[in-house]
């Protein structure tokens, strides 16, 4: 399973954009890469996955470029409530998150 | 997205008792399920694999016969924490593979006391 290494922390202000990296610079071919939100005490919620270019939905975007070594979550026009510590995960297909090693993720928090 | 309930959300027991935890997929089956443990401030920890039928595997450093886990039908996996003591105090968290994502519980406070 492949490595990544996120930003420990990042701050930020309500309404900016905010994109957190991710390197992975040993993904696989058959890896795809999964992004998660986790609040105190609550089990990790799923943001957005993909596999290569840009994929977006309705909370946010990712970025992968060509190589796949690394991948930027891109949220629009934060709130105080995106406070939370987000994990990059890669792994297989559907058991992505399901096996994957969580890295020690990005602590988010979002200042008025 | 699918849901996936654990049950209870927090629980406190005394030294040496079993304490079991459960772990549904409400709306989809789930052949393979996941447990984790968190500590404060730190990440999730992979404790082992449950697939429906079959015995459970489990990750370097975690001890079976501590930590029981059962997942007799397609909906339901369960954790079993036997003989608890305080170092066992953690938020469990289990997870669901679903057809594209694993879809992740709300989580089991602990406390051993």
């Amino acid at each position: 399973l492949a490595k990544t290494t996120q930003p420990i922390s990042m701050d930020s202000y309500e309404g900016q954009e905010v994109n957190i990296t991710c390197s992975h610079n040993n993904i696989a071919t058959n890896d795809y890469i999964t992004w998660y939100q986790q609040f105190p005490s609550q089990g990790p919620r799923f943001i957005i996955q993909g596999y290569k270019t840009k994929v977006t939905n309705e909370v946010a975007s990712l970025f992968i470029p060509a190589d796949r070594k690394s991948s930027t979550l891109s949220l629009p026009r934060v709130s105080l409530s995106d406070t939370a510590v987000y994990y990059c995960l890669v792994g297989e297909g559907n058991t992505n998150a399901g096996k994957s090693t969580f890295g020690d993720g990005t602590t988010l928090t979002v200042k008025p | 997205g699918a849901v996936v309930s654990q049950h209870p959300s927090w629980v406190i027991c005394k030294s040496g008792t079993s304490v079991k935890i459960e772990c549904r997929s409400l709306d989809f089956q789930a052949t393979t399920m996941f447990w984790y443990r968190q500590f404060p401030k730190q990440s999730l920890m992979l404790m082992a694999t449950s697939n429906e039928g079959s015995k459970a595997t489990y990750e370097q450093g975690v001890e079976k016969d501590k930590f029981l886990i059962n997942h007799a039908s397609l909906t339901l996996s369960t954790l079993t924490v036997t003989s608890a003591h305080p170092e066992d105090s953690s938020f469990y968290i289990c997870s669901a593979a679903g057809a594209t994502e694993a879809f992740f519980g709300q989580g089991t406070r602990l406390t051993v006391v």
